[in-house]
């Protein structure tokens, strides 16, 4: 069973614009949603995170949009950049267990 | 600090020979997860320790499938004997136990079985 669903699976997007990727998960006892960025050949990396108690976290041109009713969460890249483009994976964990369950993955490509 | 250290990056072995991944987590992290990321499967949980005890196994795939951690410094995956279908990239990651919830990823050994 697949506990956190990811799309889209690939995204293209010009220089300047926004891209969003969107999540939800089904299990109601995971109580942090982090998003992570890979590069080929390089392992994942925290990109942003967020807890349940707040409807939106922003770090630069990085969001966080949380919606607990609808158990979803998306990410928006604003004023997109070429050095964007990567593998981006939503994740989810619960309690005090640290183990993160990925989304499958969205391949970003922002074109110059 | 270098962060964590994975080696090797690459191998090549045959179908039914012994493979080893090795783990060096960052210095003072209490949890280290190992993970296998393949296009078919995305990035799925194999185990995690936390202080050195294993906690959750349940996602090792087979029994061919090992994990230790015999100090805080140093984990293996073990692979005995290895098959086509375990190719993929093998992550470890660690965390910190108090104050931090982020995992921090080392850069993958790519496992490739002939």
């Amino acid at each position: 069973q697949q506990q956190v669903k990811q799309s889209p699976q690939s995204l293209i997007v010009q220089k300047g614009g926004i891209s969003i990727i969107n999540c939800a998960y089904e299990n109601t006892a995971f109580d942090y949603f982090p998003w992570y960025q890979q590069f080929p050949g390089k392992g994942p990396a925290l990109l942003i995170a967020i807890r349940p108690d707040v409807s939106e976290k922003k770090e630069g041109r990085f969001t966080i949009s949380f919606n607990k009713s609808a158990k979803q969460f998306s990410l928006h890249i604003m004023d997109s950049q070429p050095g964007d483009s990567a593998t981006y994976f939503c994740a989810a964990s619960k309690g005090s267990a640290r183990q993160l369950t990925f989304g499958s993955g969205t391949q970003l490509t922002v074109l110059p | 600090d270098a962060g964590v250290i994975q080696s090797p990056r690459h191998e090549v072995t045959e179908m039914g020979q012994e493979v080893t991944l090795r783990c060096k987590p960052i210095s003072g992290h209490d949890y280290l997860f190992w993970y296998r990321q393949t296009m078919m499967r995305g990035l799925e949980l194999l185990i995690y320790f936390n202080n050195n005890v294993p906690i959750d196994d349940s996602g090792m795939p087979e029994d061919r499938f090992s994990a230790k951690m015999p100090n805080a410094s140093f984990s293996t995956l073990k692979i005995q004997p290895s098959e086509p279908r375990d190719s993929a990239v093998y992550f470890c990651a660690s965390s910190p136990g108090q104050g931090g919830t982020e995992a921090f990823f080392g850069q993958g050994t790519r496992l490739t079985v002939v």
